[in-house]
């Protein structure tokens, strides 16, 4: 069975500074992956997706993320905080040809603090 | 975004009620999903939907029934609402394989008394 585990439930940067957010996953065959944000009282929005291709994936609002296989990660990663990043983050995976059922991950809340 | 409504958004009920919950998206996805979402699990997939009348139980479906009869539409039914149902509930569609994406709806706060 698939599974996501984020490290940290909560994690708080300065603005400027380097956003790390890291998600592991266990499944049997080499997932989809994906990062997933949802701000106040909202649904959830695309951050990121991995398929196939280049393992290294930039998404919207600078944040990019690399899926390494030996690892079983997938961390999200941005070089610059903003105040508008804070928010909680979601990491999924889905098995490729199914129905795209996502597991998801506890969440991570990203905080940015001046 | 994938044009996906929900109805109600926000919801008081008490325990034993019946309670409805409605998706409608006007993109035409044919494979459509509710999730519950709560504190320390993330979203955990109840049902879905890959077309219309054909649906199936996710992670989390005891307690929940769905039915589709309409592309566009896809129904959650609480048939005896319970306090452990108390939750965020979000409606997705998918793109299909060639896009991949799942689209979210705002979600409905549910509570149940």
């Amino acid at each position: 069975a698939q599974s996501v585990t984020q490290l940290g439930s909560h994690v708080s940067v300065s603005e400027g500074a380097l956003v790390l957010l890291r998600c592991n996953y266990s499944s049997s065959v080499p997932p989809y992956l994906f990062w997933y944000v949802q701000y106040p009282n909202q649904g959830l929005q695309l951050l990121l997706k991995y398929t196939t291709g280049a393992t290294l994936v930039k998404g919207i609002n600078g944040f990019e993320a690399e899926f390494k296989k030996s690892e079983t990660s997938f961390h999200l990663t941005k070089p610059s905080a903003h105040m508008s990043d804070a928010a909680e983050y979601f990491c999924a995976v889905s098995e490729p040809g199914g129905y795209n059922k996502l597991i998801f991950g506890a969440g991570t809340r990203l905080a940015v603090h001046p | 975004d994938a044009g996906i409504t929900q109805s109600p958004r926000h919801k008081v009920t008490e325990t034993g009620t019946p309670v409805t919950l409605r998706c409608h998206q006007t993109e035409n996805h044919r494979y459509m999903y509710w999730y519950r979402q709560d504190p320390g699990h993330g979203l955990r997939l109840i049902h879905y939907s890959y077309g219309v009348k054909d649906t199936d139980k996710g992670e989390v479906s005891d307690g929940y029934s769905v039915s589709r009869s309409k592309t566009e539409d896809f129904l959650l039914t609480l048939e005896s609402a319970t306090s452990s149902q108390t939750s965020v509930y979000f409606c997705a569609t998918w793109t299909g394989a060639l896009a991949n994406e799942q689209f979210f709806g705002p979600g409905t706060r549910l509570t149940v008394l």
